[in-house]
């Protein structure tokens, strides 16, 4: 069965400092896609960044970029500069390519302090 | 675009009454979710359709029905409303199929409470 593990359920930083949120997946398929999206406390979750397995480049968006490890089925999730709206919980997803199954994590909250 | 949206957004309900939450997107997506979000539990599927006039089950789907009669819209009915079904919502939609190899679209979630 695919699963996804978020392993840190809350973390905390401090404004414009750096953090790291860890996401270990577990897949047989070659052909997957990951994401990290957060959700604010409006409850809108919102994409933050998205991986294509077969790309060996990270992904970056700005001051978020990912550190995607495939052959260790890993895909944290770094934060520079961390802002106060940062403030959210954060789910890690996995989508099987050509399926309707997304697999998502548990989620870490992250808080950012002033 | 309006992207996702679902209505309502907030329900309370008695223990037994019934309700139907409305999904609707207007990207032309071909799938469509339901999701429930419980604390510590992240995301669960409740049902999902992958094209107009198509259902199938997800991971939670016991006290839930849908329907997709109109590919732009996704019901989600409670017949028989229990206290366990006090959740948030979710509603999504992605493009499918092999092209579909993209994110989910959500909508803004529906906070329900059964007393």
């Amino acid at each position: 069965a695919q699963t996804v593990t978020q392993s840190q359920p809350e973390m905390s930083v401090q404004e414009a400092e750096t953090v790291t949120l860890s996401c270990t997946y577990d897949t047989s398929e070659n052909n997957y896609y990951l994401f990290w999206y957060k959700q604010p406390p409006s409850r809108q979750m919102i994409l933050v960044i998205r991986q294509e397995a077969y790309k060996q480049q990270n992904a970056t968006e700005n001051r978020f970029s990912v550190n995607f490890q495939k052959a260790a089925k890993s895909f944290s999730l770094k934060i520079s500069d961390s802002q106060l709206g940062d403030t959210a919980m954060y789910f890690c997803a996995a989508h099987l390519s050509g399926t309707y199954k997304y697999i998502f994590g548990t989620g870490t909250r992250l808080k950012v302090l002033a | 675009n309006a992207g996702v949206t679902q209505t309502p957004k907030f329900r309370v309900l008695k223990t037994g009454q019934s309700m139907t939450l409305l999904c609707a997107q207007d990207m032309n997506h071909e799938y469509m979710y339901w999701y429930r979000q419980d604390p510590g539990m992240g995301l669960r599927l409740i049902h999902y359709s992958v094209g107009e006039g198509t259902t199938a089950k997800g991971e939670v789907p016991d006290g839930y029905n849908v329907s997709r009669l109109k590919k732009q819209n996704f019901l989600l009915g409670l017949e028989s409303a229990a206290p366990s079904q006090t959740s948030v919502y979710f509603c999504a939609s992605s493009l499918g199929g092999v092209a579909g190899a993209g994110e989910q679209y959500f909508g803004p979630g529906t906070r329900l409470t059964v007393t």
